[in-house]
């Protein structure tokens, strides 16, 4: 079983804060890094796929930076927005996926 | 609404018995995945299939299998149910079998054994 890490687990910010998130995943047969937006009694929604060393996606005020090398990957959210409170998950995938458990982002209107 | 359906949206029913979980796809997708996601733990990947063949296995138990069908749906069956096996089950769909495509996540089936 391999092992993807979220840090941190939970984060509070106030309104307009800018935040990030790191995913630390084995650097080793990487296939893909996801990233997912889980709000409480929803589904897991779709970010970011990113599949090459130093890739970088963007989608909003949300952005994410994939170092394969290394295994890690940062999610940014510029100027937090109440409604940006979810979980944000990462999975890796190799010759399947693995998820983190999730970084808890609370934003305080 | 990702396009993605799955029935039921709630079960319960008893150790030992044998449920089925139903998973249609976004329309034009041909890769099906399930997951767990249990009280204690976090998702953790079960089965992909892609265009009706098995394509990639993760922690699914022997007691557990999955099939897709000609028109692209999908059912996850799982028998001798233990307590343990009480949990949200999702299924997510994608274009391709490769990892580089979003998956779209349906609403999930709530199961719970007693």
């Amino acid at each position: 079983i391999l092992n993807v890490e979220q840090s941190p687990q939970s984060l509070h910010v106030q309104e307009g804060d800018s935040t990030n998130f790191t995913c630390s995943f084995p650097s080793s047969n990487f296939y893909a890094l996801h990233w997912y937006r889980w709000e409480t009694a929803k589904s897991p929604e779709a970010l970011f796929v990113m599949t090459l060393n130093g890739d970088e996606k963007k989608k909003g005020r949300i952005s994410a930076t994939l170092n394969t090398k290394e295994g890690y990957s940062y999610l940014y959210i510029k100027g937090s927005q109440p409604e940006d409170s979810a979980t944000y998950l990462c999975a890796f995938s190799s010759n399947q996926f693995y998820f983190g458990t999730g970084t808890s982002l609370t934003v305080i209107p | 609404d990702s396009g993605v359906t799955q029935t039921p949206k709630h079960l319960i029913t008893a150790t030992g018995q044998r449920v089925t979980l139903r998973c249609s796809p976004r329309s034009g997708d041909l890769s099906v995945y399930w997951y767990q996601q249990s009280l204690d733990q976090g998702l953790q990947f079960l089965i992909q299939y892609y265009n009706g063949e098995e394509r990639a296995k993760g922690n699914i138990l022997e007691r557990f299998s999955a099939q897709q069908f000609p028109d692209l749906h999908s059912e996850l069956n799982l028998s001798s149910l233990e307590l343990g096996d009480s949990a949200l089950y999702f299924c997510a769909s994608s274009p391709t079998g490769g990892d580089s495509y979003e998956q779209y996540f349906g609403p999930g089936t709530r199961l719970t054994v007693t």
